[in-house]
């Protein structure tokens, strides 16, 4: 069985251009998590979907960051302007999700490493 | 959230069993202890979980004390592959399926494993 599928593995833009980033889930997930992780540091939760739905994006910054999951199965994660700062691996995960379910197990794709110059 | 505490880093020999400790001395009754690894340019992988009960399955085993503060990682026989970033993390259990589903990951302990 294929695992979360994510592309591009490496992207290098300058700032102030925009960059999407996209995400296929393990087939039959209907929970899909973007995180951030920067150098050094664990990765922290960006938005998280359940189905189409994104029921918690209070960590995505809002007035650059835009995501969507349309049909409830893949997803984009859009960001512009991009910043230095935002120089980082951007993780995609991807599990059951279904309600009730404490020990909910994520799975996760191998990232995309963007560097802003 | 609870919060844990692990060691920076940590060296084993190969073939030797690769003890992880962590602590996470406010874990509330019905929080899970979970462990994910990050192998190098890899993402986060799933190794195990558990909430009281000592847990075994074929990459590691999981025990975690009585009063549920501490808990350790074993790899029985670590191999180079095993050299990667550890992660404890305690995982919030609610009804509500949205704290439930939140990972906060720490800085974890970095594994060397060597010859």
């Amino acid at each position: 069985e294929a695992g979360v599928v994510q592309s591009p593995r490496y992207k290098i833009i300058e700032k102030k251009q925009p960059v999407a980033f996209w995400c296929n889930p393990i087939s039959g997930h209907n929970t899909l998590y973007w995180y951030r992780q920067n150098l050094g540091q664990g990765p922290e939760l960006l938005i998280r979907y359940e189905n189409e739905e994104a029921v918690d994006d209070s960590q995505l910054p809002k007035d650059r960051f835009s995501a969507e999951r349309l049909k409830g199965v893949d997803s984009t994660l859009k960001i512009q302007p991009a910043e230095l700062g935002d120089s980082a691996v951007y993780l995609c995960a991807s599990s059951l999700g279904t309600s009730g379910r404490y020990t909910d197990t994520q799975y996760f794709g191998p990232g995309t490493r963007l560097t802003v110059l | 959230d609870a919060k844990t505490t692990q060691p920076t880093s940590m060296d084993c020999a190969e073939g030797r069993a690769a003890n992880l400790p962590c602590n996470h001395s406010t874990i509330s009754g019905n929080e899970y202890v979970y462990w994910y690894r990050q192998i190098h340019s890899q993402g986060p992988q799933y190794i195990i979980h558990g909430l009281k009960n000592n847990e075994t399955n074929e990459m590691a085993s999981l025990i975690i004390t009585e009063d549920r503060k501490s808990s350790t990682l074993i790899l029985p026989h670590a191999t180079l592959r095993d050299t990667a970033v550890y992660y404890c993390i305690v995982r919030p259990n609610s009804v509500n399926t949205g704290t439930a589903s939140k990972l906060t990951f720490g800085t974890g302990t970095r594994l060397q494993v060597t010859l």
